[in-house]
């Protein structure tokens, strides 16, 4: 089945390391996201991607970075300066109309 | 610019009694207009979209919304909710900006269905 897959579903990183979060879709659709998580503040945009090899910030993308080397895959890097990396991160692609989600990666700070 | 406010972080409701969950969005282009379930630690389901034509909207799991772009809401409702409606909804809209449509979601309405 089509789809959007994203793992690990749960994810502890200690501070100051660098953790990459993957999304992979099969879909087929050029344009994908990443969006942050926080209870009581909806999902903020971090980074999205509208084709292949091209990439703009969200609203809320210091301390993270992205990748688009292929039209499946847009990796999420969540870097040391992210001062306050746990959340709940969701990957989404969209088509023509609507978006589609994945199952949402939780990272925790240990 | 977009924008969606929705009205109500949290509400309570009775089995069986019906609900609306209340958004409306700001745009200064033509937009699309979507309300999505979320359930504990998962991702976004599509409830229903508006995209053009008949203002009221029928989606999944006997959900419905009606576009009013005089009042720029669209407002979600269910005539009678159940305990497995309990989650977290949410309203979006994507409208062209810069060539791109980029979905802006508001921050959530929790629907609390007690027996």
């Amino acid at each position: 089945d089509g789809g959007i897959t994203q793992s690990p579903k749960y994810l502890f990183r200690k501070e100051g390391q660098n953790v990459t979060l993957s999304c992979e879709q099969n879909l087929n659709h050029d344009a994908m996201y990443w969006y942050r998580q926080d209870p009581g503040q909806g999902l903020r945009l971090i980074y999205y991607s509208q084709i292949v090899n091209d990439f703009q910030k969200g609203d809320i993308a210091e301390g993270y970075s992205v990748s688009r080397e292929k039209k499946e895959s847009f990796p999420l890097t969540v870097t040391s300066a992210q001062k306050n990396p746990t959340a709940f991160y969701l990957c989404a692609s969209k088509g023509n109309t609507e978006a589609f989600f994945g199952q949402g990666t939780r990272l925790t700070v240990v | 610019a977009q924008s969606v406010t929705q009205l109500d972080s949290q509400v309570p409701v009775f089995e069986e009694a019906p609900v609306e969950l209340r958004c409306n969005y700001s745009s200064s282009v033509s937009v699309y207009l979507f309300w999505y379930v979320q359930y504990p630690n998962q991702g976004l389901q599509l409830l229903l979209k508006y995209l053009s034509g008949s203002t009221l909207v029928k989606g999944i799991n006997g959900f419905e919304a009606e576009f009013n772009k005089s009042q720029t809401s669209f407002h979600l409702r269910k005539p009678s909710v159940h305990i497995s409606d309990t989650a977290e909804y949410f309203c979006a809209v994507s409208g062209q900006l810069g060539g791109s449509y980029i979905p802006t979601f508001g921050r959530g309405t929790s629907l609390i269905v007690h027996p």
